[in-house]
């Protein structure tokens, strides 16, 4: 498995603001995602963070709103913009790691960043 | 596609007992299924998983049934502990198409003493 940190662990932020939120894996990962969980829901996929490149965004988030960042094989930023009371959710980010022989493609997940906007 | 859930399903199990979480997925086409836990305040705990060539994998307590035909996988888990009390999500996964996750709505198991 990976051990997978996230700053913050929560955060309070007043609307019209925005955050950055960090991910730092302990090892090399090809894959990082974002996930978003809303209150009492499911995770929904925000992005696949590539490294080098832009972010591929899935349908319904936009990189204006979701700027994210990889700089490096072990971390990536996601960032919040403008944030109205919608935004309060559970920020997760997630990692692929394949087996020794490339067969299963475990993905283990952050703790995730508690928002609260007000 | 995707499955938000709005209200997440109960199951209340007497400690020792076996648990069965059942999920319907969607996508046909998907080909690796990962079962995962989430306690509150935490962030989901893979469990165990399953690729499409399977219909059964089995782990330390916990065995995972696939059944393609009628797009249902399922989780057992075996003499059911307070500690396995927490959210269950399912997740559905078409790796060619880039491993992303497509998660079920999930289902809170609540384990009675």
């Amino acid at each position: 498995s990976a051990v997978i940190s996230q700053k913050p662990s929560r955060d309070i932020c007043q609307r019209g603001t925005s955050l950055t939120i960090q991910c730092q894996v302990d090892s090399q990962v090809t894959m990082m995602f974002w996930y978003r969980q809303q209150p009492g829901q499911s995770l929904t996929l925000i992005a696949t963070a590539n490294q080098g490149s832009e972010a591929t965004y899935e349908s319904g988030f936009v990189i204006d709103k979701f700027p994210i960042s990889r700089p490096n094989l072990t971390f990536s930023t996601l960032t919040v913009s403008n944030m109205s009371p919608e935004d309060s959710s559970i920020y997760l980010c997630s990692v692929v790691l394949a087996d020794v022989r490339n067969i299963n493609y475990e993905q283990y997940f952050g703790p995730g960043t508690r928002l609260t906007v007000t | 596609g995707e499955n938000v859930g709005l209200h997440l399903p109960t199951l209340s199990v007497q400690e020792g007992d076996n648990s069965i979480i059942n999920c319907a997925y969607s996508n046909s086409a998907s080909d690796y299924f990962i079962w995962y836990k989430q306690e509150s305040g935490k962030g989901p705990q893979f469990i165990i998983d399953i690729r499409s060539n399977m219909d059964k994998r089995q782990g330390q307590r916990v065995t995972v049934l696939l059944n393609k035909t009628v797009k249902h996988l399922s989780l057992q888990i075996a003499a059911t502990q307070p500690g396995d009390s927490a959210v269950y999500f399912c997740a559905e996964n078409i790796r060619a198409a880039g491993n992303k996750l497509t998660f079920g709505g999930g289902t809170r198991v609540l384990v009675k003493p």
